[in-house]
């Protein structure tokens, strides 16, 4: 069954620092990847995704993150927190399910950038 | 613009009255989805819909319902059933294929 896992639910950063957010997954097919950002009292926006194309990945905001499958990692890296990073994040798996492909959600790491 | 829209962005309610939720979308999607957040959680998935006038139970249906007679709308309505309704509501959509797009959500309040 998929599943998805996120290593810590807070991140704290400096500003400038790099970001490193972490997701390991579990599929018993080639899954389809994704990471969304969530800021306060919104939806979620995604930021980029993975389908079996190029392993790394180049979103929104200057996030990218790589596909290893040896790992079955998807982790989410910025060379440099910006101030407005600071959100929750949520990576997520696709999973085929009666006939559509489901989302399923790690439980989120909340990241903090301070100055 | 085309994009997402969810109304009220925040209820509140007395405990043991339904609500009912709004999402429409003008992307012409055919797909679209409701989902729970609570703190410290995940979204977990309440009910989705392929196509219009068919809906399938995600996995926490139990005290709420829906309904698809137009492509543009899915509303949600949370009944007396549900026993901890207050939570952070999320629509998406989808145009058939994995990628879902969000709404900006509606905070529910139950008194």
């Amino acid at each position: 069954a998929q599943s998805v896992t996120q290593l810590g639910s807070h991140v704290s950063v400096s500003e400038g620092a790099l970001v490193l957010l972490r997701c390991n997954y579990s599929s018993s097919v080639p899954p389809y990847l994704f990471w969304y950002v969530q800021y306060p009292n919104q939806g979620l926006q995604l930021l980029l995704k993975y389908t079996s194309a190029a392993t790394l990945v180049k979103g929104i905001n200057g996030f990218e993150a790589e596909f290893k499958k040896s790992e079955t990692s998807f982790h989410l890296t910025k060379p440099s927190a910006h101030m407005r990073d600071a959100a929750e994040y949520f990576c997520a798996v696709s999973k085929p399910s009666g006939g559509y492909n489901k989302l399923i959600f790690g439980a989120g790491t909340r990241l903090a950038v301070h100055p | 613009d085309g994009g997402i829209t969810q109304s009220p962005k925040y209820l509140f309610r007395k405990e043991g009255q339904n609500v009912t939720l709004s999402c429409e979308q003008n992307l012409n999607h055919d797909a679209m989805y409701w989902y729970r957040q609570d703190p410290g959680q995940g979204l977990r998935l309440i009910y989705y819909s392929q196509i219009v006038n068919d809906f399938q139970k995600g996995d926490i249906a139990e005290g709420y319902s829906v309904s698809r007679e137009k492509k543009e709308s899915f509303p949600l309505t949370v009944t007396s059933a549900q026993k901890n309704p207050t939570a952070f509501y999320l629509c998406a959509s989808s145009p058939g294929g994995d990628t879902q797009y969000f709404g900006p959500g509606t905070r529910l309040t139950v008194l």
